[in-house]
């Protein structure tokens, strides 16, 4: 399974500013996934963003707050925009080569204040 | 839509065995997988079952009826090490194969 290398693990930010998380591969794959997880909640899905098309993002989730970016097979970001204090929360990305494959960051835990 | 059906808890002793259900409802159903996570860690992947039957890996077994919506895990020779929330997960082909999750379940192993 491939290994990701998630940055920054953690950040405490301004309100109405921006943070961009960054998810390196440690090999080429065609999908992945950006998660948000409330603290003991489940995982919820942002987007997906496949290298070569537009991030398609699930329901309650725009493009102008968390825009993705996904240059080649082996990177991403995802930006979370104007941030206010309900963006708390730790957001993951996640790959996946297989049923049996999809692995994940190690997080990044975001307080706005 | 869809929704994903696990318990919220669940306690048991060192050594046994305890079971956590999962029913789905969903379109674009691929397969189901099982996710485990320890708090302030990532889920790591534990099962996946895409053809109805049972998986065993080790310790842990899977189970799937897609004509029933319903999966289970099955955790055997429990050890306090697997004290961690267990998540459900339908791997659905609507979503570009992404896994939805269900709210997951705290599982709590005492000596």
């Amino acid at each position: 399974s491939a290994v990701i290398s998630q940055k920054p693990s953690r950040d405490i930010c301004q309100r109405g500013t921006s943070l961009t998380i960054q998810c390196q591969v440690d090999s080429q794959v065609t999908m992945m996934f950006w998660y948000r997880q409330q603290p003991g909640q489940s995982l919820t899905l942002i987007a997906t963003a496949n290298q070569g098309s537009e991030a398609t993002y699930e329901s309650g989730f725009v493009i102008d707050k968390f825009p993705i970016s996904r240059p080649n097979l082996t990177f991403s970001t995802l930006t979370v925009s104007n941030m206010s204090p309900e963006d708390s929360s730790i957001y993951l990305c996640s790959v996946g080569t297989g049923p049996k494959g999809y692995t994940f960051g190690s997080g990044t835990r975001l307080t706005v204040v | 839509g869809q929704s994903l059906e696990q318990p919220s808890e669940v306690t048991a002793v060192e050594g046994a065995i305890v079971q956590i259900n999962c029913t789905y409802q969903t379109s674009g159903f691929y397969g189901l997988s099982w996710y485990q996570q320890h708090d302030g860690g990532a889920p790591t992947f534990l099962s996946y079952n895409g053809l109805d039957g049972l998986e065993e890996t080790g310790r842990f077994s899977s189970f799937l009826s897609r004509s029933d919506s319903y999966g289970y895990l099955l955790l055997q020779e429990l050890q306090m090490k697997d004290s961690a929330s267990y998540f459900c997960a339908v791997l659905n082909s609507n979503s570009g194969y992404a896994l939805n999750f269900g709210k997951g379940t705290s599982l709590l192993v005492t000596p």
